[in-house]
């Protein structure tokens, strides 16, 4: 299949253990910022977001941790599976520019899951 | 991929061809996006636009270009001026106009040069 990105950070993890992905963002005014799971091929797929007012959210198996103090973003994923493996990235909302809410896209890790 | 539907998944663009990808939406989404990939890179906009008959530039519109006639229809054409179309490219909507609203991706359009 098509690869989203030939030079990656790629995070190796064992089958039932935990991952970290980090992803540190540019703007200190951003107020929104979201999580996407893309698999080869494929379009970015909704994981998880977090408004700037939080400092943690909690899904199914996802949580993100933002940390405004160091501009940081990161995804846990607990239990991690075999169809976790993907390429993840952050993106975060600019704010109002030019004229409409623009967001700004990290280049992404890829996620192995080792079995 | 949410009710964003993309085609073809696969085009193919001969030198000096202009080529049209389709992006449909049936989330009643007020605003849309198009974005281009390329290996190792963040998603760049390309146009956007926030209602019917309107649309805007973003940052790498050169080459490109856009209509919305149709709330749920947002088709890209890839023109002849476009030097490096080779990437994928994906159609994204939200519901509003307001910021803190989730994008929502389709599953993307491979344009390959012949």
């Amino acid at each position: 299949g098509e690869s989203v990105g030939l030079h990656l950070p790629t995070l190796s993890v064992q089958e039932g253990d935990n991952s970290i992905i980090n992803c540190a963002y540019s703007n200190s005014a951003s107020d929104y910022f979201i999580w996407y799971k893309q698999e080869s091929g494929k379009g970015p797929q909704f994981i998880i977001d977090i408004r700037s007012n939080m400092d943690k959210r909690q899904g199914q198996r996802v949580t993100v941790l933002l940390n405004k103090t160091v501009k940081h973003l990161s995804l846990q994923i607990a239990a991690t599976q075999p169809g976790d493996s993907a390429v993840y990235f952050c993106a975060e909302n600019m704010g109002y520019t030019s004229g409409t809410y623009k967001y700004i896209f990290g280049t992404g890790t890829r996620l192995k899951v080792l079995a | 991929d949410g009710g964003i539907t993309q085609s073809p998944k696969y085009l193919f663009r001969k030198e000096g061809q202009n080529v049209t990808l389709s992006c449909e939406q049936n989330l009643n989404h007020d605003a849309m996006y198009w974005y281009r990939q390329d290996p190792g890179q963040g998603l760049r906009l390309i146009y956007y636009s926030q209602i019917v008959n309107d649309f805007q530039k973003g940052d790498i519109a050169e080459g490109y270009s856009v209509s919305r006639e149709k709330k749920e229809s947002f088709p890209l054409t890839v023109t002849s001026a476009q030097k490096n179309p080779t990437a994928f490219y994906l159609c994204a909507s939200k519901p509003g106009l307001a910021g803190i609203e989730t994008q929502y991706f389709g599953p993307g359009t491979r344009l390959l040069v012949l």
